[in-house]
């Protein structure tokens, strides 16, 4: 079945350093990829996503680039903020399926 | 105005007894689910109904039972909590449609005793 791995966490940085959060998926045919991101106390939100082969998901200066070759889809961001703290998800839906499977999440933690 | 509301936000209770989480969206969305987040952050699917039929159900114990009275509100009881249910129970909705997103409620912290 389908299925994320993510980086195990947690991440621990200071702020303005280079953020990279590893995701590989298993799945057959073309999912869409997406990252979501839940700040503490909150539900999920959606932070990117890409749909197609070499899309490049991008928003709040984090950003994430579908490589079909190597089946990843990377969290990366070159200038961290404390704001940034929270646990990250790595998430693949399926061609043609409904269900949205999660990785297990990665804690990031910036420190001033 | 909340797009995903649910209730309680967080809710005590003892072994054995039975217990609700109530969940409410205002997008107009077609598709709602339950997923169940453990102390590790691990996020699972349980349930999903699209226009108040069941079209997602994982395997989650028969004591878990999911109501949708309409497309706006997807419902979770659990008779006979066990130890094991303590989680953080999630309710979301989307669109169908391609590549929907998923809009989460802030979730419900549950602790068995």
């Amino acid at each position: 079945g389908n299925s994320v791995t993510q980086m195990e966490g947690p991440v621990t940085l200071s702020e303005e350093a280079f953020l990279t959060i590893n995701c590989t998926y298993t799945a057959t045919g073309y999912p869409s990829l997406f990252w979501y991101v839940q700040y503490p106390g909150e539900g999920l939100q959606l932070l990117l996503k890409a749909t197609k082969a070499d899309d490049k998901g991008s928003n709040k200066g984090f950003e994430a680039t579908y490589r079909k070759e190597t089946t990843s889809f990377h969290l990366e961001k070159g200038s961290v903020q404390v704001s940034d703290s929270a646990v990250y998800f790595c998430a693949l839906r399926g061609q043609g399926a409904q269900k949205l499977v999660f990785g297990q999440g990665t804690r990031l933690t910036i420190n001033p | 105005d909340t797009a995903v509301s649910q209730t309680p936000k967080y809710l005590v209770t003892q072994m054995g007894n039975d217990k609700s989480i109530k969940c409410e969206q205002n997008l107009g969305h077609d598709t709602m689910y339950w997923y169940k987040q453990d102390s590790k952050k691990f996020l699972k699917i349980m349930f999903s109904y699209n226009n108040k039929e069941l079209i997602i159900n994982e395997t989650v114990p028969n004591r878990f039972s999911p109501k949708s009275p309409d497309k706006a509100h997807l419902n979770l009881h659990i008779n006979s909590l066990e130890l094991g249910d303590s989680a953080v129970y999630f309710c979301a909705s989307s669109q169908p449609g391609t590549n929907e997103k998923l809009f989460f409620g802030s979730g419900t912290q549950l602790s068995v005793l």
